[in-house]
């Protein structure tokens, strides 16, 4: 089993560019999790989805982030515009229910 | 909606001897699981140890071993004969049996371990 994978793994862009990260959830796994890590602010749940439904998506900071889950597979986070206080590393974990999160490698993200 | 608290921000311990981290929660449930990761300075986050609500067993593994009181809603997190390769940030978790299976962490204690 490959893990979770999570692509790119670093990412440097200019204030006000489009962003997408993704994320390959380990097969048969029925919960997706995004999370940003920054110092200041710690490990923050963004969004999470169960059988590719978004269920709790309150800790999305601001209507310029958004993620989609279109098949069991596959998921994306897409920031737009982003702003240098978007950088920090961002985190997608699977699941099957009941059990412990898997996590991804992050995607460390520098907006200038 | 379930808080998980760690109440030390940073912890030290001297290479060999045993440390504790602590970990309370907060819910009203009587079913759920209590997990702690380990996050090196690699950034991937590590499953330690987990222990599910109805097990009075507290769950071991190798050197880690928690101390799970379901009464005082404590689940602490004891490391023996520390190494160097346990340096780490650790996090405590709180995952609900119940609709949503919905995950809270805590935010994290950082060990140094001193050769």
């Amino acid at each position: 089993d490959a893990g979770v994978i999570q692509s790119p793994r670093h990412e440097v862009t200019e204030m006000g560019q489009e962003v997408t990260l993704r994320c390959k959830p380990i097969s048969g796994h029925d919960y997706l999790f995004w999370y940003r890590q920054t110092m200041m602010r710690g490990l923050e749940l963004l969004i999470y989805f169960n059988n590719n439904v978004p269920i709790d998506d309150s800790g999305m900071p601001e209507d310029r982030f958004s993620a989609k889950m279109p098949n069991a597979s596959f998921s994306t986070l897409k920031i737009q515009p982003s702003e240098p206080r978007d950088s920090a590393v961002y985190f997608c974990a699977s699941s099957p229910p009941r059990r412990e999160q898997f996590f991804g490698p992050g995607t460390r993200l520098t907006v200038l | 909606a379930q808080t998980v608290t760690q109440s030390q921000p940073e912890m030290s311990v001297q290479e060999a001897e045993t440390v504790t981290l602590s970990c309370t929660y907060d819910t009203s449930e009587s079913d759920y699981y209590l997990f702690w990761y380990k996050q090196p300075p690699s950034r991937q986050m590590i499953l330690v140890i987990r222990q599910e609500a109805y097990k009075q067993q507290n769950a071991t593994e190798n050197r880690f071993s928690v101390n799970f009181q379901k009464a005082a809603k404590s689940f602490s997190l004891k490391i023996s004969d520390s190494q160097l390769g346990d340096a780490a940030m650790y996090f405590c978790a709180y995952r609900s049996a119940g609709a949503g299976n919905q995950f809270y962490f805590g935010t994290g204690t950082s060990l140094t371990v001193i050769p």
